[in-house]
């Protein structure tokens, strides 16, 4: 069974550009998450999607910060205009449960860099 | 506030000695507990997780962590360390309200030969 997968690996864009990251979950899971660490912080929720749903988007930072999931599968998190502070790793994680047992499976992250 | 600390921003230790991680949490109700690792240029692996039951917990790669409500902590051990222990750590704690990963801030493993 295939885990979470993300792309691209790393991102290296300019200030003022646009950039959009992807996240394909679990086959099955209904449950998607976006987190993302600054450097030196820790790591921080951004939102979580339920099938196509937005469940809680109370971590996205600005509205410069746009995330998709299309029919429910994977998942796209758009950041335009790119800001120097939006530098990080953005981990996207799913889930099949919700309550109870909820285990969170995460990617490899992608690495972003504005210069 | 929910928060979770690792008060060890780095930790070393030898090959073959033993390790414990310290995690501490704070939060109102029965916590959903869980410990991360990520190796260099790989993802967030789930190592083990705490929900109820035995407070001792077994999880992958020889690891095991017990949770103590009245110290609030979840600590990570593992009797003997191997090269390739040496990653970022992470404890962390589900909100049941809303799902969410409350995290620390990590604790990264060095092993000396």
């Amino acid at each position: 069974e295939a885990g979470v997968t993300q792309f691209p690996s790393h991102s290296v864009i300019e200030k003022g550009q646009t950039v959009t990251l992807r996240c394909d979950p679990i086959s099955g899971h209904d449950n998607l998450y976006w987190y993302r660490r600054v450097m030196g912080k820790e790591i921080k929720f951004l939102l979580h999607f339920v099938k196509e749903s937005k469940q809680d988007e109370s971590g996205m930072p600005n509205n410069r910060f746009l995330a998709e999931r299309t029919g429910g599968t994977y998942s796209t998190l758009k950041v335009q205009p790119a800001e120097l502070e939006d530098s990080g790793v953005y981990f996207c994680a799913s889930s099949q449960r919700l309550a109870g047992k909820n285990i969170q499976y995460f990617g490899a992250g992608t690495r972003l860099s504005v210069l | 506030a929910q928060s979770v600390t690792q008060p060890d921003i780095h930790i070393t230790v030898s090959e073959g000695a033993s390790l414990e991680l310290r995690c501490n949490y704070s939060y109102g109700a029965t916590p959903y507990l869980f410990w991360y690792v990520q190796s260099p240029g790989q993802g967030l692996q789930l190592l083990l997780k705490y929900f109820s039951g035995d407070t001792l917990v077994q999880g992958i790669k020889g690891f095991e962590a017990e949770f103590k409500r009245s110290q609030s902590s979840f600590n990570l051990r593992k009797p003997s360390v191997h090269w390739s222990d040496a990653a970022e750590y992470f404890c962390a704690v589900l909100m049941d309200s809303n799902y969410q990963l409350i995290w620390g801030a990590g604790t990264k493993l060095i092993i000396k030969p």
